[in-house]
């Protein structure tokens, strides 16, 4: 399978702890993309790496939250000090160069308690 | 911020009819793009439109990328039940800096 891969498919964790989240981008797409929905809504943007540059972060992205994706390749998306209203399906999508044709993986659900 | 008008929010259709949704925005699109989204699953890529006037089918989907460049359509022909899902559209404009901007959604219901 050379799609998007994101892992894990599902987290459930108290609130307060930390949680990452994976994605491998399919390999030769060097621009990738983290967004958060909603049950009901349309994915919202986060952040995007073009290779292993972070070049924008959403204002909805508070200082809790962080991305990396150390050698362009795979990317992660850690979570600090879990609240509530952070419970969403995590969404990673890569493309390649500017070609806006993004491809999804299947999502991260994550759900604090 | 930008945004983009998605309607209608759900459908309920009986299996074998035609089905029109659409997207506006008070803003002019450079891109547009429609997903389906089944449940707890990632949006996946139906048609991608790049060009204002651009009619694209994938099958018996056809989507269209309408002249003004603020808004497209997308239609589904003889519904079949894996129709079933939420269909999304997103846009890229000028000074978007390559950030999608998404419609919310409309559901599609099969009537059984």
């Amino acid at each position: 399978d050379t799609g998007v891969s994101q892992d894990p498919r599902h987290k459930i964790t108290k609130r307060g702890q930390n949680v990452t989240f994976r994605c491998d981008p399919i390999s030769e797409h060097n621009r990738l993309y983290w967004y958060r929905q909603t049950l009901g809504q349309g994915p919202e943007f986060l952040t995007y790496f073009q290779n292993e540059a972070q070049l924008e972060k959403s204002r909805l992205l508070s200082d809790r939250f962080s991305a990396e994706r150390p050698k362009g390749s795979f990317s992660t998306l850690e979570i600090q000090r879990t609240e509530q209203g952070d419970s969403a399906m995590y969404l990673c999508a890569s493309t390649i160069g500017f070609n806006t044709e993004a491809f999804f993986g299947q999502g991260t659900r994550l759900t604090v308690v | 911020g930008q945004q983009l008008n998605q309607s209608p929010q759900s459908m309920f259709i009986q299996e074998g009819e035609d089905v029109s949704m659409n997207c506006t925005s008070s803003s002019i699109f450079n891109t547009w793009l429609w997903y389906k989204q089944d449940p707890g699953e990632g949006p996946v890529l139906l048609i991608a439109l790049y060009k204002a006037g651009e009619l694209t089918s994938n099958g018996r989907l056809t989507a269209q990328f309408g002249i003004t460049r603020k808004d497209s359509f997308l239609n589904i022909s003889a519904s079949i039940p894996s129709d079933v899902g939420i269909y999304f559209c997103a846009g890229l404009f000028m000074d978007s800096n390559y950030q999608l901007i998404w419609g919310a959604g409309t559901k599609l219901i099969i009537k059984p």
